[in-house]
């Protein structure tokens, strides 16, 4: 199985502050990775797919980059709303698997 | 508008059998797959397989072989998640998702709390 391996694991931030989430596969993944967003009602968002294409709807504060192995969402100036937690997802061989998670906090 | 809509959340006891569903609205229910990710509490995103929602053909994630089964009622536009032997480690919530080929899941049912306990 691709381990999918997330850092940081939690980030405090401040408004307006431009932060990055890392995402490292445990093997070459042919950029299929993509990120999601997880509200604390349990609600999932996608937000980009095959590494840098931004999901119908997501505001282009959102970007995502990589190859290879690794990989990773940026998030240009932070909005109140962004504070959340977000998951990268491998979907290059089965079992798709996810990263761990990072937790979005407000400094 | 798209929308996954699953039922709501069970309690059951270990050894009991929960079947969950997910009626989709808003699409051709068997133009994308469906999947289903498990997500313990307190816990991240487990994909545990999916289903080809025109041919019915299920595949599963390695742990989660033999107890889980995916099935459909396609004239109801909606997927099934049932389990059984219920154990206290599938205390979880799941999500089933939509997803359009080579993309990510773009559509997420609420999830369903299931909890087991004696």
């Amino acid at each position: 199985d691709i381990q999918m391996t997330q850092t940081p694991s939690s980030m405090p931030a401040s408004l307006g502050e431009r932060v990055t989430i890392s995402c490292r596969a445990s093997q070459g993944i042919s950029n299929y990775l993509n990120w999601y967003q997880q509200k604390p009602d349990g609600t999932i968002k996608p937000l980009i797919y095959y590494t840098s294409n931004l999901q119908s709807g997501v505001p282009s504060r959102f970007s995502g980059s990589g190859s290879g192995t690794d990989y990773s969402l940026t998030i240009s100036s932070l909005e109140p709303e962004d504070f959340a937690m977000y998951y990268c997802q491998q979907y290059d061989s089965s079992p798709w698997t996810f990263g761990g998670g990072t937790k979005l906090e407000l400094k | 508008q798209i929308q996954l809509v699953q039922s709501g959340p069970e309690l059951k006891k270990p050894g009991e059998s929960v079947k969950i569903s997910c009626k989709a609205s808003g699409y051709t229910f068997t133009d994308y797959a469906m999947h289903w990710v498990k997500q313990a509490p307190g816990k991240g995103l487990k994909w545990m397989g999916w289903i080809n929602t025109y041919t019915g053909k299920p595949t599963y994630a390695d742990d989660f072989k033999g107890r889980f089964v995916f099935s459909l009622e396609a004239s109801a536009s909606t997927a099934n998640l049932q389990i059984s032997n219920l154990k206290n480690e599938d205390t979880a919530t799941y999500f089933c998702a939509r997803w359009p080929l080579g993309a990510a899941f773009d559509y997420w049912g609420q999830g369903v709390m299931v909890t087991v306990s004696s």
